[in-house]
């Protein structure tokens, strides 16, 4: 059991590059989110979704696009990277779509934008 | 909107000691609150929860937390620290959004431990 596997764990890019991070459950979990993380700003969330073939845009979605065309996957995509964009990323996941969900989280994707 | 408020940007304390981390929400029903925990390098690990009842709750590595509705509070708080405690800790709050539900984050407070 994997729980949740973000894959790559560092990446470059250079400004106005594209790119996807890519976030993989394998217990089966309904709800899945990408937040990213800043110094002195906490958590904030990006995208979430509640079940394949929904999505809904969280705190921060401009610049991200994501899709959810199956239970396990939910691939974050920068389509033209921007210095701000510079951040951890991490995936989460629950087995509940409510508020009482406890979230599982991945390890975390560094990106640099040059 | 729903927020939650950690006034604390890092605490210092001595091991052995005392620690209460404070975390103020604001939502306009009865919260689902949440205290994660991340290690350095590590993604975040749930320590404890409040979703209805007894308003103390206990977590992990001898932790507990206490709802308090007419403060808007949950503090976090621990009767003696150890040096493994010296982490990131963040509050967090069940909030509705147009989708369904979400979970909304505070800054965080970093915990250093002395000996």
């Amino acid at each position: 059991n994997a729980g949740v596997t973000q894959t790559p764990k560092f990446q470059v890019l250079k400004t106005g590059q594209s790119m996807t991070l890519q976030c993989a459950q394998d217990m089966n979990h309904e709800y899945m989110s990408w937040y990213r993380q800043d110094p002195g700003m906490g958590l904030r969330l990006i995208h979430y979704s509640v079940g394949a073939g929904i999505t809904d845009q969280g705190e921060v979605p401009n610049g991200y696009n994501v899709s959810r065309s199956t239970t396990e996957d939910f691939p974050l995509r920068l389509l033209s990277a921007a210095p701000s964009q510079t951040s951890v990323y991490f995936c989460a996941s629950s087995d509940d779509s409510s508020g009482a969900n406890v979230l599982t989280f991945g390890a975390g994707s560094r990106l640099t934008v040059l | 909107a729903q927020s939650v408020t950690q006034p604390d940007i890092h605490i210092t304390v001595s091991e052995g000691a005392s620690l209460e981390l404070r975390c103020n929400y604001s939502y306009g029903a009865t919260p689902y609150l949440f205290w994660y925990v991340q290690s350095p390098g590590q993604g975040l690990q749930l320590l404890l929860k409040y979703f209805s009842g007894d308003t103390l709750v206990q977590g992990i590595k001898g932790f507990e937390a206490e709802f308090k509705r007419s403060q808007s509070s949950f503090n976090l708080r621990k009767p003696s620290v150890h040096w493994s405690d010296a982490a990131e800790y963040f509050c967090a709050v069940g909030a509705t959004g147009t989708g369904g539900f979400k979970t909304i984050f505070g800054a965080g407070t970093r915990l250093f431990v002395k000996a």
